[in-house]
């Protein structure tokens, strides 16, 4: 009974690569979230997927920024041209339903550093 | 807008000690409310939430949580401390209407567990 899953756990770049980030949901879970933590800081809500759908995208910057969750495969989280302010842990979460009492289940983040 | 306060940044407790972190927040509407625990380099894990019913909320190793509508508050709590339960702890919260999905954290407050 796999938790959600992320890769890589870490990521180095260097400014202006490009930085790609995966999320596989828990089983059966067909609604993933990804959130920005920054050092000393909480996590930010970025956007919200349901399968070959964003939701809502209102926390994702509006440059740079991209997310899709195909009908098969990972959640995946793009970053175009990364900038040092980008280094930060990404973290994904899934749950079952949309139901606002729903719990979001999270992964083991990706950490992103930029060079 | 909704926000979650975590008006401690760090908590220290002696082992056995019962142990407080306190959480407020603010949402037009009803809340769901959450606490999440992160250890070091992991993800977050669900602790606890407050749906509806009792104000009283058992989670998991035994931490329990009190919602306090007149106060908006739900503070984190447990009768006797362990040295393993420090980590950092982000309260979250979520608006109940207008099928809103994102979770909205509080900094966080960072527990520290002593012998």
């Amino acid at each position: 009974n796999a938790g959600v899953m992320q890769n890589p756990r870490h990521l180095v770049r260097r400014r202006g690569q490009e930085a790609r980030l995966r999320c596989s949901p828990m089983k059966g879970h067909s609604h993933v979230y990804w959130y920005r933590q920054l050092p000393e800081e909480g996590l930010k809500f970025m956007v919200y997927l349901q399968k070959e759908n964003i939701i809502d995208e209102s926390g994702m910057p509006k440059e740079r920024f991209s997310a899709e969750f195909p009908k098969e495969g990972p959640s995946i989280l793009r970053i175009q041209q990364v900038v040092r302010g980008d280094s930060a842990a990404y973290f994904c979460a899934s749950s079952l339903t949309s139901g606002g009492q729903e719990t979001q289940y999270f992964g083991p983040g990706t950490r992103l550093l930029v060079l | 807008a909704q926000s979650v306060a975590q008006p401690e940044d760090q908590v220290n407790v002696a082992e056995g000690n019962p142990l407080t972190v306190k959480c407020t927040y603010s949402v037009s509407g009803n809340p769901y409310l959450f606490w999440y625990v992160q250890y070091p380099n992991r993800g977050l894990q669900f602790l606890l939430k407050y749906i509806t019913g009792d104000n009283l909320v058992k989670g998991s190793y035994g931490f329990e949580a009190e919602f306090n509508k007149s106060q908006t508050s739900f503070h984190l709590k447990k009768p006797s401390a362990l040295v393993s339960d420090s980590a950092l702890y982000f309260c979250a919260v979520r608006r109940v209407e207008g099928g809103y999905n994102k979770l909205i954290f509080g900094a966080g407050t960072r527990l520290a567990v002593h012998p």
